[in-house]
Parts: C-alpha cells; structure tokens; sequence
C-alpha cells in the first residue's frame, strides 16, 4: 500500500541555518509522483515541487533543494540559509499511476520553526 | 484574487446539524478535489470531479457526506448530523487535467 512518512515531527532552527527535511514513501507503482507543499498558519497548501519517478535529478531553486533516490525512497528537502518566514509546515506527498495521479497521499506533515 | 475560494472559512456548529461547505475553483480548471485535514495530520483525500461527474470517493466518506458539483464549476460539501469526529479542515483543491493540484484556505469545522 502507498505510504508517506515524515519522522520528523517539529525543528526548530535560528535564521540563516540549513534545514533538512526528510521523507520515506511506500509504493508499488513504478510510476508515480511526488510533491512537496507548504502550509503557513493561514492554512493554504502551497505547491513546491513535483517530480516523477523516472527523475532522479535533484532540483534546485533559490533556497530549495530537493534531493530524490530510489535506492533509498526518499525525497528529501533542504532550505538553505532559513529565513522566518519559512516557519510553516512541510508536507510530502505522493500520487500513483494506478490512481491516475488523482488522489495525493501526505505524510503527516514536519512542523518548521524559524527564530530569528 | 483567482485562486480557490472556500467559504464559509470557519464553522461552528452543534452536533446533530447539518453544515454545507462551498468551494469555487480556479475558473479553467476542470478538477476538483475534496481533501480533510484532523488536527497534526495530513490531509486525507475524500472525493474529486472532472467537471460535474464525482469520479471516485473515498471510505472516508460516509453516507452522511455528500458532494456536487452541478454544473462542472463551484463545489459543495454537505455533511448531515453532524458528529463530534466531523471536526476537521475541509480543503478544496482544482486543478486542470494532469495539472498540479492547487488549494484553497481551507474550512475549519468545529462540532459542539
């Protein structure tokens, strides 16, 4: 069955740290996608990024980098040098050819703190 | 704005009533998506259209919840007797085939 895990619950860093957050997925399909998605304390799902399986270039854009490997099942990503504004919850998510991409599957979400 | 719309974004109700959620989608988009979110959890998907046929729902959705979309554009989410477990972000999400999912705030519901 499809799985996305974030183990990491909450992390707190001050402004200008590098922050990495992890995610692990579970799935059968060799074609799927993945995605990560922002939500501030306004609540909104912010897209961020979304890569299929057969991509395994990591992406970089401004302070975002997202790292995938198959090997492993994971899609991590890194914000470089933190700003506060950052401070929001990450969420990764996954969506699978037999569903026709149709439905996302999420983790349970990396609550990011930012201090200045 | 032309980003989705969700109203009302806050809803406080007592157990046992009915409440209606609505969602107007991005305007050329031809998907649209129900998502609920509990408390420090992910959302969890519960139906979606392509245009004003509901496609797939989810064991999610009891036969208390009930979604249209009647004429391919703006949503509706009704959910009847409303139970304490109800409480929960409703979000709405478009997109066009294929597409990114794009979502709206949300509608936080609160059941007495």
């Amino acid at each position: 069955a499809q799985k996305v895990t974030q183990a990491q619950t909450e992390i707190s860093v001050v402004e200008k740290e590098d922050v990495t957050l992890d995610c692990v997925y579970e799935t059968r399909d060799t074609t799927y996608y993945l995605f990560w998605y922002k939500q501030p304390p306004s609540g909104e799902l912010v897209f961020l990024i979304r890569r299929n399986s057969f991509d395994e270039q990591n992406e970089i854009s401004g302070r975002y980098s997202w790292n995938f490997q198959k090997s492993t099942s994971s899609f991590n990503f890194t914000i470089t040098a933190s700003q506060v504004v950052d401070s929001a919850v990450y969420f990764c998510a996954l969506s699978e050819a037999h569903t026709g991409f149709q439905k996302l599957v999420f983790g349970t979400g990396t609550r990011l703190l930012v201090s200045p | 704005d032309t980003g989705v719309s969700q109203n009302p974004r806050h809803k406080i109700t007592k157990r046992g009533q009915n409440v209606t959620f609505r969602c107007d989608p991005i305007s050329e988009h031809n998907r649209l998506y129900w998502y609920r979110q509990t408390l420090g959890q992910g959302p969890e998907f519960l139906t979606y259209f392509q245009n004003e046929a509901q496609l797939e729902k989810s064991r999610l959705l009891s036969d208390r919840f009930s979604a249209e979309r009647p004429k391919g554009s703006f949503s509706t989410l009704e959910i009847q007797r409303t139970e304490q477990g109800d409480s929960a972000m409703y979000l709405c999400a478009s997109s066009q085939q294929g597409g990114e999912l794009f979502f709206g705030e949300g509608s936080r519901l609160t059941v007495l």
